[in-house]
C-alpha cells in the first residue's frame, strides 16, 4: 500500500494570507504529483500538477516539490474565501498504475 | 470539455440489495476509475480498468464488482449491499494509460445510503 500523508487540518488563514499545505508520500519511485481542490458537496477538480523538482507557478497557486525529502506543498497567495476547501494531494505510483490520495487538507479562509 | 457522469446522484437502498452505479465519459478514455471517499478515509480505489472488458483490483474491491462492456462505460456493482457500503463513490476517468502525466477527471458523485 503506497501512502500519501496530509495534515488534516483544518487549517485557518485570514483573507489574503499565504495558506501551505503539505504532503508527503512513500514511493519513492513516484514520477507525477497533484493538487486537486474539492469544495464540499463537490467532486475533486485539478488545480496542479508538477512533476520535476522545484517550484511551479499558476496565477496565485505555486506547487513545489522535493523528490529526495519525498515531499510536495502547495502554497496559496492572497487567499480568497472561495479558496475555501479541502485539498488533496494525489501521487501516481511507480508502477504508473494507479493514483494514491492522501486523506486532504481542509482550508478555510476568514474574511 | 470531459464529461463523465454518473448515473444517480443520491440513491437509499436495504442491506442485501443488488446496486448498479453507472459511470460514462464522453471523451474517449481508456482509463476508468472507481473510488469510494469516507471522512478521514479519503479517496480509495475499488477497481480500475484500462480498457473494455478488462478490469483490476484496486486497494478495497471486496463486496464490489465491475463491468466494462463499452469504452465510455464502467459500472459498479454491489452484490448484496452492506450498511458499510454506505459512502460516497466517484467515478473518474483518464486519458493515458496509468494516469502518465494526465490528470483524473471526476464524476460528480453518488451518494449511497444502505439502511
Amino acid at each position: 500500500q503506497k501512502e500519501v500523508e496530509q495534515n488534516s487540518g483544518p487549517l485557518s488563514v485570514p483573507e489574503g494570507a499565504i495558506a501551505s499545505l503539505n504532503c508527503t508520500y512513500s514511493d519513492r519511485g513516484s514520477q507525477s504529483f497533484f493538487w486537486y481542490r474539492q469544495y464540499s458537496g463537490k467532486s475533486p477538480e485539478l488545480i496542479m500538477s508538477i512533476y520535476s523538482n522545484g517550484d511551479k507557478e499558476d496565477g496565485r497557486f505555486t506547487a513545489q516539490l522535493n523528490k529526495a525529502s519525498q515531499y510536495v506543498s502547495l502554497l496559496i497567495r492572497d487567499s480568497q474565501p472561495s479558496d475555501s476547501a479541502t485539498y488533496l494531494c494525489a501521487v501516481i505510483g511507480d508502477t504508473g498504475n494507479q493514483f494514491y490520495f492522501g486523506t486532504g487538507t481542509s482550508l478555510t479562509v476568514i474574511p | 470539455d470531459v464529461k463523465v457522469t454518473q448515473s444517480s446522484r443520491y440513491l437509499v437502498k436495504r442491506t442485501g440489495e443488488k446496486v448498479f452505479l453507472e459511470c460514462v465519459q464522453d471523451m474517449d478514455h481508456e482509463n476508468m476509475f472507481w473510488y469510494r471517499q469516507d471522512p478521514g478515509l479519503g479517496l480509495r480505489l475499488i477497481y480500475f480498468s484500462y480498457d473494455v472488458k478488462m478490469k483490476e483490483k484496486g486497494d478495497i474491491p471486496e463486496g464490489y464488482s465491475v463491468s466494462r462492456e463499452k469504452k465510455e462505460r464502467f459500472s459498479l456493482i454491489l452484490e448484496s449491499a452492506s450498511t458499510n457500503q454506505t459512502s460516497m463513490y466517484l467515478c473518474a476517468s483518464s486519458l493515458v494509460r496509468g494516469g502518465g502525466t494526465g490528470e483524473l477527471f471526476f464524476g460528480e458523485g453518488s451518494r449511497l445510503t444502505v439502511l
